[in-house]
């Protein structure tokens, strides 16, 4: 079965501190993961694709296989970055539906 | 703009009533997803078609129906609402089958409000 767990429900940090929101990730196969943002209760925007190793936002998030884990980090948090995070996996057949871990919402205090 | 529609974007209405919420997906996407978000549950995924046809089925009430249409728009029908359905419905669209590579387009939702 595949399952995503981001343990945090609220994180709270300073500005220009350093952020990681953990994602945690259960799959047998060889998963694609993905971070999804919510500003504000908006749409959802893809954030990143692990396969693309992309910097969004000075956002990085590394797929870990051994720990099973796709943290999301970025060195300094801005005020603009509180929002709902989620994370998110696809299934290496492709053909099933993405499956969303329940997200954490960061705040980002001036 | 995202490319996915969703209308309407608010809708409010008594318990035991029905509903019908839309969704075009993004052109040339061929899947559409619906999810619930609520505070509580996070996305919870419904149900996917692709191409017109039931792809997928997550934790979709039996009160709760959707359906495609040959012009891949796709309606979710809601019946014998309870205020329990309150909730954000959010309608995804991809180009393939799944998510794989590229993730979803999302719409900016529908918020239900169940009085």
């Amino acid at each position: 079965a595949q399952r995503v767990t981001q343990p945090e429900k609220l994180l709270s940090v300073f500005k220009g501190a350093p952020v990681e929101l953990k994602c945690n990730y259960s799959y047998s196969g060889s998963p694609e993961l993905f971070w999804y943002v919510q500003y504000s209760r908006q749409r959802l925007q893809l954030l990143l694709r692990h396969i693309s190793r992309e910097s969004i936002k000075g956002f990085t998030a590394d797929l870990n296989k051994g720990e099973t884990s796709f943290h999301l980090k970025k060195p300094f948090a801005q005020e603009e970055d509180s929002a709902m995070y989620y994370c998110a996996l696809s299934g290496s057949s492709g053909n099933t539906p993405l499956v969303f871990g329940k997200g954490t919402r960061l705040s980002v205090i001036a | 703009d995202s490319g996915v529609t969703q209308t309407p974007k608010h809708l409010i209405t008594a318990t035991g009533q029905r509903v019908t919420l839309r969704c075009s997906p993004r052109s040339g996407d061929l899947s559409v997803y619906w999810y619930q978000q609520s505070l509580d549950q996070g996305l919870q995924f419904l149900i996917q078609y692709y191409n017109g046809e039931e792809r997928a089925k997550g934790n979709i009430l039996e009160r709760f129906s959707a359906q495609q249409f040959p012009d891949l728009h796709s309606e979710l029908n809601l019946s014998s609402l309870e205020l329990g359905d309150s909730a954000l419905y959010f309608c995804a669209s991809s180009v393939g089958a799944g998510g794989r590579s590229y993730g979803y387009t999302f719409g900016s939702g529908t918020r239900l409000t169940v009085v």
